[in-house]
């Protein structure tokens, strides 16, 4: 079964400024997708971030960036220019290629202090 | 707005009681997943439905079941409600079973307190 770990469950981060969340997974699968969700107060799960295994070139978008180690098994988000509508939980989440649903993280409490 | 739609938002009962959430995935999509987020538990997969059948299933517990129907509108139903069932309870929706670009989408969720 494959498992998702982050293994910061708080970071705080200053306007402005930039902060990586972690996450490693494990799997034997080789072809899969990997996901960054933001969850903020207002509860509604939101897509940063995905990720496809078979693609060496890290995805971004805008602000967000990912650095995918498929050896390592690691795929953190790199979040730059930090606002404070960033303040959310994040999960990182795995879907495999077979498989149908995602498994997540525990999350991380990000929060961006002004 | 993702396109799923969840109702109630908030919904509490008691112990012991029966409640049914309902899901309306996005226009087109086939699949139908519930997730069950608690604060010790995290994000649990509970179900799956693709075009009315069941396709996967994670840590559903015997009291609680789901259907989808030939609208594609799924529901949860969840019975002899504990204390610990006191849940966020999300629906998301994909295209299909596991293709496209994998991603899911997600409605607002049902916030669930048993007292």
């Amino acid at each position: 079964a494959q498992t998702v770990t982050q293994s910061q469950p708080e970071m705080s981060v200053q306007e402005a400024e930039t902060v990586t969340l972690s996450c490693t997974y494990d799997t034997s699968e080789n072809n899969y997708y990997l996901f960054w969700y933001k969850q903020p107060p207002s509860r509604q799960m939101i897509l940063v971030i995905r990720q496809e295994a078979y693609k060496q070139q890290n995805a971004t978008e805008n602000r967000f960036s990912v650095n995918f180690q498929k050896a390592a098994k690691s795929f953190s988000l790199k979040i730059s220019d930090s606002q404070l509508g960033d303040t959310a939980m994040y999960f990182c989440a795995f879907r495999g290629g077979s498989n149908y649903k995602l498994t997540f993280g525990k999350g991380t409490l990000l929060t961006v202090n002004p | 707005d993702s396109g799923v739609t969840q109702t109630p938002k908030h919904l509490i009962t008691a112990t012991g009681q029966r409640v049914t959430l309902r899901c309306s995935p996005r226009s087109g999509d086939l699949s139908v997943y519930w997730y069950q987020q608690s604060l010790d538990q995290g994000l649990q997969f509970l179900i799956q439905y693709y075009n009315g059948e069941e396709r996967a299933k994670g840590n559903i517990l015997e009291r609680f079941s789901a259907q989808q129907f030939p609208d594609l509108h799924s529901e949860l139903n969840l019975s002899s409600l504990e204390l610990g069932d006191s849940a966020l309870y999300f629906c998301a929706s994909s295209v299909g079973l596991a293709g496209g670009t994998g991603e899911l989408f997600f409605g607002e969720g049902s916030r669930l307190t048993v007292l």
